[in-house]
């Protein structure tokens, strides 16, 4: 069935450091791809999407690329900050006929100053 | 703020009670979809609505069952509940539920089944 897999947390890292963090899918035709972030205490928010192949999203300094070869939608970032530290959760929707979003089971980000 | 409104925040309850959990949708959204976190499972599909119809369904239980109104808010209903119930519950919405939309998200209600 349609599923997303993403790397296990928690990943710490030091201010400034480089982010990857890896997300790959299985799906039955086109998926539209997401990152949604979910900072402590609170509901999970659209952090950046792309709907086709090649797409690349963005936001906040955060980048990921649609590969349809690799069925992957890594997401990273540059430079991390503190305020970076959150749940960064990978996630598809199919437009099929048991149309659902689903979610990967999220990756821990901690950054330390 | 996500213009998603759940309540209650949080919820002590005893193995064998029924609670209902309450969801407002962002306003002008037709679509709010159910979600239960936990720690050993993530993010789990519970239930899809759009516009008063259910729409998709996931790992919804037979002891949860869920609706959604006329003024297109919606109650998640969990009876005869087990300690493994205890969890995270979110309510999302979108626009038309449509493939590729953006949810927004409530803050969720906590559950906890002693």
């Amino acid at each position: 069935g349609d599923s997303v897999t993403q790397m296990e947390g928690p990943v710490t890292l030091s201010e400034e450091a480089f982010l990857t963090i890896n997300c790959t899918y299985t799906a039955t035709g086109y998926p539209s791809l997401f990152w949604y972030v979910q900072y402590p205490g609170e509901g999970l928010q659209l952090l950046l999407k792309a709907t086709k192949a090649d797409d690349k999203g963005s936001n906040k300094g955060f980048e990921a690329t649609y590969r349809k070869e690799t069925t992957s939608f890594h997401l990273e970032k540059g430079s991390v900050q503190v305020s970076d530290s959150a749940v960064y959760f990978c996630a598809l929707s199919i437009p099929s006929g048991t149309y659902k979003y689903i979610f990967g089971t999220g990756t821990r980000l901690k950054v330390l100053a | 703020d996500s213009g998603v409104t759940q309540t209650p925040k949080h919820l002590i309850t005893a193995t064998g009670q029924r609670v209902t959990l309450r969801c407002s949708p962002r306003s002008g959204d037709l679509s709010v979809y159910w979600y239960q976190q936990s720690l050993d499972q993530g993010l789990q599909f519970l239930i899809q609505y759009y516009n008063g119809e259910e729409r998709a369904k996931g790992n919804i239980l037979e002891r949860f069952s869920a609706q959604q109104f006329p003024d297109l808010h919606s109650e998640l209903n969990l009876s005869s509940l087990e300690l493994g119930d205890s969890a995270l519950y979110f309510c999302a919405s979108s626009v038309d539920g449509q493939a590729g939309e953006k949810l927004f998200f409530g803050s969720g209600t906590q559950l906890s089944v002693l």
